[in-house]
């Protein structure tokens, strides 16, 4: 039940390090990003989202960056833990669109 | 458990054949998009439907369809299956179409043989 397996970038970090993981959005209009863990076998889960007018926005132990001057995204994960283990996506939404355009993923391996 | 059901889970099925996937929406949701993830093309956007309609198209073949039904509920209908159709399927819902947060289901594995 992998998600998308092949050539994924890999994050491994060590259980209770923080996690940080970039991601590159390709269109300057775009209004809307979030990102989805997807654990093997299973479907995206919503982690957070936010919207091009902040430039940051804090969860529970995540939170995102937003720099739209290098069209850049990134997800802290604090204190990351074993089960923190996936495939992370970021992705974006075009202003006046509806679908999510996905970016490719990494994987994100804790070791114990 | 996001609140998005999807079945059947696994489906194995030959060339050339017809099959339909089923997604249940969150309750309250409005809003149904069909996702298709392949090893090669990652999470591509297929179609949207909105309160029985449909409201946006991505990159879904001709021989693949979709419909939402009263209930909310949608299929994915694909036809003349292909071995490259062969991918995970998810279905996402949302509240409406103002609501940009997408919920996925589970999803569907569809081996074509």
């Amino acid at each position: 039940g992998e998600s998308v397996g092949l050539h994924l970038p890999t994050l491994s970090v060590q259980e209770g390090d923080n996690s940080i993981i970039n991601c590159a959005y390709s269109n300057s209009a775009s209004d809307y990003f979030i990102w989805y863990k997807q654990e093997s076998g299973k479907g995206p889960q919503f982690i957070i989202d936010i919207r091009s007018n902040m430039d940051k926005r804090q969860g529970q132990r995540v939170t995102v960056l937003l720099n739209k001057t290098v069209k850049h995204l990134s997800l802290q994960i604090a204190a990351t833990q074993p089960g923190d283990s996936a495939v992370y996506f970021c992705a974006e939404k075009k202003a006046g669109r509806r679908a999510l355009t996905f970016g490719s993923g990494t994987r994100l391996q804790v070791q114990p | 458990d996001s609140g998005v059901t999807q079945t059947p889970k696994h489906l194995i099925t030959a060339t050339g054949q017809r099959v339909t996937l089923r997604c249940s929406p969150r309750s309250g949701d409005l809003s149904v998009y069909w996702y298709q993830q392949s090893l090669d093309q990652g999470l591509q956007f297929l179609i949207q439907y909105y309160n029985g309609e449909e409201r946006a198209k991505g990159n879904i073949l001709e021989r693949f369809s979709a419909q939402q039904f009263p209930d909310l509920h949608s299929e994915l209908n694909l036809s003349s299956l292909e071995l490259g159709d062969s991918a995970l399927y998810f279905c996402a819902s949302s509240v409406n179409q103002l609501t940009d947060t997408q919920y996925f289901g589970p999803g569907t594995r569809l081996t074509v043989l």
